[in-house]
């Protein structure tokens, strides 16, 4: 079936530094995808919501430019965390609007930040 | 988007079946019920969705109450690897998807 392919699925990076997360829809358009944070023993938290060829929609209370999305094709959205902080380690999962069940989910990204 | 309501916990003996509930008083006409599994570390799962009518699915069955405010996902036989965090969501589907807002599930634990 259609899946949703998330890379890298963990990452350590040096505070300061920048990470990319990418998101590729296989077999399938995204036209929007979503991208969710989800800190340990916590529910997911929706960050932003991307759309093909136009700006991102963020949620309240997340910075758009610490947090930059890109999802220039289809098949492809990416999020980029800049100058990481120990303080955005966490699982970063990325979601697909499939119409035969709704919505598919990447495997999910740990990032750790040291 | 309406909100669900969800046991924080919940058991079931390897085999049985287990029966999650989930209230959703405030779903609108247009609101789907989702049912989404999450297993430790891992992205969510798709299990199963519905409208207004009883479903089933190779995974699992969905019971809708007739008022549609409450829904009950049923694994029908149980196995340790369905332990997991269930959400039940509600959210436009059809032609209208919106973003899905994740409660904090029921931590269903499948023991020997």
């Amino acid at each position: 079936g259609a899946v949703v392919s998330q890379h890298p699925s963990w990452v350590i990076c040096k505070s300061g530094t920048s990470v990319k997360i990418e998101c590729r829809s296989l077999d399938f358009q995204a036209t929007t995808m979503f991208w969710y944070r989800q800190f340990p023993k916590q529910s997911l938290m929706l960050m932003a919501t991307s759309n093909e060829g136009s700006k991102a929609t963020y949620e309240q209370g997340v910075e758009k430019d610490k947090f930059l999305i890109n999802h220039a094709s289809l098949t492809l959205s990416t999020l980029t965390v800049t100058s990481a902080h120990p303080e955005d380690s966490s699982f970063y999962i990325c979601s697909a609007i499939l119409d035969s069940h709704g919505y598919t989910f990447g495997s999910g990204t740990r990032l750790t930040v040291v | 988007d309406a909100k669900t309501t969800q046991p924080t916990s919940m058991d079931c003996a390897e085999g049985r079946a287990a029966n999650l509930p989930c209230n959703h008083s405030t779903i609108s006409g247009n609101e789907y019920v989702y049912w989404y599994r999450q297993i430790h570390s891992q992205g969510p799962q798709y299990i199963i969705h519905g409208l207004k009518n009883n479903e089933t699915n190779e995974m699992a069955s969905l019971i809708i109450t007739e008022d549609r405010k409450s829904s009950t996902l049923i694994l029908p036989h149980a196995t340790l690897r369905d332990t997991a965090v269930y959400y039940c969501i509600v959210s436009p589907g059809g032609t209208s998807y919106g973003k899905l807002t994740f409660g904090q599930g029921t931590i269903l634990t499948v023991h020997p």
